[in-house]
């Protein structure tokens, strides 16, 4: 059972506009999210994080947005550039927990931005 | 360098074979882990070590992967007698005290 959930395996945006990436979690005891962009032949690269004492962070184009009693965040970039073409992570962990072991990973979405 | 690197980047196996991949951290990191991302799936957490801790082996799916650190540093994977089911791509991790945590690239290993 898949605790973090990336339901889009792709999405394709033009140059400009706003991309938005959804991620959804089933447990109530996850209260810190991360975002990760992966490119080719390279291993992830942290973006952005979020704890559940907030329910917005914002970071030059990248904005995280965290809805917990829906269980969903969401990552927006704005405007879009054809460099943010990756694969998009979200991962997940319960804030009281000591060790970043306990991180969680979606199974990513490829963004394509078309210039 | 200064970040995280891994050897092999590619490695082809046959079933049944051992293989060992390695990974340096960024210095002076004193976590490190070993996660897995087979097709279409997302990271999967396999072994975390901390300083001069026990070793958090929870993630291992099978007897068959060990993991080392020596030194406080550089780290070797090994997967014995390998199957079909392990091919994926194995990823290293440092971090000194936050969870954003510094990726190798990862070695894509493949078991024929």
């Amino acid at each position: 059972d898949q605790q973090v959930k990336q339901n889009s395996p792709s999405l394709s945006v033009q140059e400009g506009r706003i991309s938005i990436l959804n991620c959804d979690y089933t447990n109530s005891m996850f209260d810190y999210f991360l975002w990760y962009k992966k490119y080719p032949a390279e291993g992830p690269t942290f973006l952005i994080s979020i704890s559940s004492i907030k329910d917005k962070n914002e970071d030059g184009r990248f904005t995280v947005f965290l809805n917990k009693s829906a269980k969903h965040l969401s990552l927006h970039i704005v405007p879009s550039q054809p460099g943010d073409s990756a694969v998009y992570f979200c991962a997940a962990s319960p804030i009281s927990s000591g060790s970043a072991r306990q991180l969680t990973f979606g199974s990513g979405t490829q963004l394509t931005v078309l210039p | 360098g200064a970040g995280v690197s891994q050897s092999p980047s590619n490695k082809v196996t046959e079933k049944g074979k051992d293989v060992e991949l390695r990974c340096d951290p960024i210095s002076g990191h004193t976590a490190l882990y070993w996660y897995r991302q087979s097709l279409g799936q997302g990271l999967e957490f396999l072994i975390y070590f901390q300083g001069n801790s026990a070793p958090d082996k929870s993630g291992l799916p099978s007897d068959r992967f060990s993991a080392e650190r020596t030194g406080g540093s550089v780290s070797t994977l090994t997967i014995q007698r390998t199957q079909q089911e392990d091919s994926a791509v194995y990823l290293c991790a440092s971090s000194s005290r936050d969870r954003a945590k510094y990726f190798g690239p990862g070695t894509r290993l493949t078991v024929l």
